[in-house]
């Protein structure tokens, strides 16, 4: 199956905690990109991946780092979270350039309390 | 900058009518390109249909068709023959040439 998988699906933790999320696409894309969805429904781009290489840094706090090992992977790491970084973080990936379509992961769902 | 605004929040439709969606975006790019998306209640977003600038030819795929109005700056969605499972929300994308640039979303209700 050839897709664009997220892990978790769900993560609770406490304001200040570290977490992870892991990305991988196995559409052989060369570009991926972490959304972030807040409750009412707004995608902003967070960052964009084009061959491990970082195109794309929108406006993200620091305690935000993506990581790439290869084309095919991006995770994203939070320092210390905060309430306001409660959302659903999207995954994503496409060719180069954003102009084809962009094909999404099922999202990981971030509650910080 | 460029923007994508979908001014309807939701919109509500009896089940085997027609609706369409707008969509108005700004870009100073002379070539560029539109998608629209449709995220279903689980959360999965998929990709339903494309409109490349450069074409006058509105796109067309399945019961989704586009009105694409290049002068007004629009982009509208048309879905012909509703079913209930249409509903969805539905966000419009303009490419930066580095990613795509999301609207807001259009929350569609169709109604038996």
């Amino acid at each position: 199956e050839t897709a664009v998988f997220q892990t978790p699906n769900y993560h609770v933790t406490q304001v200040g905690n570290e977490v992870s999320f892991n990305c991988k696409q196995t559409l052989g894309h060369d570009t991926m990109y972490w959304y972030k969805q807040d409750s009412k429904k707004l995608l902003k781009i967070m960052f964009s991946y084009n061959n491990k290489q970082l195109i794309v840094n929108e406006t993200v706090p620091r305690r935000f780092s993506p990581q790439s090992s290869d084309k095919a992977h991006l995770n994203l790491r939070i320092k210390s979270v905060e309430p306001e970084d409660s959302a659903v973080y999207l995954c994503a990936s496409s060719w180069a350039g954003g102009d084809t379509e962009v094909f999404f992961g099922k999202g990981t769902r971030l509650t910080v309390v | 900058a460029q923007k994508v605004t979908q001014t309807q929040t939701s919109i509500s439709v009896v089940e085997k009518t027609t609706v369409t969606m707008d969509c108005v975006y700004e870009t100073r790019d002379s070539s560029y390109f539109l998608f629209w998306y449709k995220q279903t209640a689980s959360g999965e977003i998929v990709f339903l249909i494309r409109q490349d600038s450069y074409k006058k030819e509105n796109a067309t795929v399945g019961h989704y068709s586009l009105n694409f109005q290049k002068p007004k700056s629009s982009i509208g969605l048309i879905i012909t023959a509703t079913q209930i499972e249409d509903s969805a929300v539905y966000f419009c994308a303009m490419s930066s040439g580095t990613y795509q640039r999301f609207g807001t979303g259009t929350k569609l209700q169709v109604v038996p």
